[in-house]
């Protein structure tokens, strides 16, 4: 089957970290941008990052540079999600999602969505 | 950073169409993408590109984009189709989101 499937969320306190991964299978990871984007409770959906596909090139919504980092494994199929100083607001579910097109620029639509992994920040 | 504005809430009647606006500083001059999310769900692409369909998404489903306002447009709307839809754009590497629309069928 083709899908992506995120884990590693949790409670975390505020001002720690926290490393989420998304295993994709089903189709050549390595073919494809990846992106990390994540829902508060109630809320709507705030891009977070992408990652080209050799993983050189990365880009970060303005409000996160510095405390998050993307990467990816293509040996082991894999994107990562590192955050450090989380806060509160960090709260929320983080899904992995797929750039639509194989060897595009990155910025067209996400056809692959996984399930998304809750991160709940609090003391 | 790049702002996208969505109404809140949209209503239809069972068999009307339905069309959600999203606008955006020359979003016209950029690709916009629509999501549908079902409550307990993951989005789902339904529209990319400003007016393509992905495999599977029925032909009710349409979009365009001029301006500085994207709309998508659901034809004969059915009560699957409630649910929050959300616009998507690049601010050259940035992405952005819409706020979301709720869509609810009457």
């Amino acid at each position: 089957d083709v899908q992506l499937v995120e884990s590693g969320g949790g409670l975390v306190p505020p001002g720690g970290s926290l490393r989420l991964s998304c295993a994709a299978s089903g189709f050549t990871f390595s073919d494809y941008w990846m992106n990390w984007v994540r829902q508060a409770p109630g809320k709507g959906l705030e891009w977070v990052a992408n990652i080209r596909q050799d993983g050189i090139e990365t880009h970060f919504v303005d409000s996160l540079k510095g405390r998050f980092t993307i990467s990816r494994d293509n040996n082991k199929r894999s994107l990562y999600l590192q955050m450090h100083s989380l806060r509160v607001d960090d709260t929320a579910l983080y899904y992995c999602a797929r750039d639509r097109a194989t060897f595009g620029t990155g910025r067209d639509g996400f056809d692959l969505w996984g399930q998304g992994t809750m991160v709940t920040v609090s003391s | 950073s790049y702002e996208l504005t969505q109404p809140p809430s949209v209503s239809v009647s069972p068999g009307q169409t339905a069309s959600i606006p999203c606008s955006g500083d020359k979003l016209g001059d950029k690709y916009a993408s629509w999501y549908q999310q079902r409550p307990g769900q993951s989005p789902k692409l339904v529209i990319y590109q400003d007016v393509k369909r992905p495999s599977g998404i029925p032909e009710r489903f349409s979009g365009s984009n001029s301006g500085n306002t994207a709309t998508l447009t659901i034809s004969e709307t059915q009560a699957i189709d409630q649910a929050d839809y959300y616009c998507q754009a690049w601010d050259t590497t940035i992405g952005a989101f819409g706020g979301g629309t709720k869509l609810t069928v009457l």
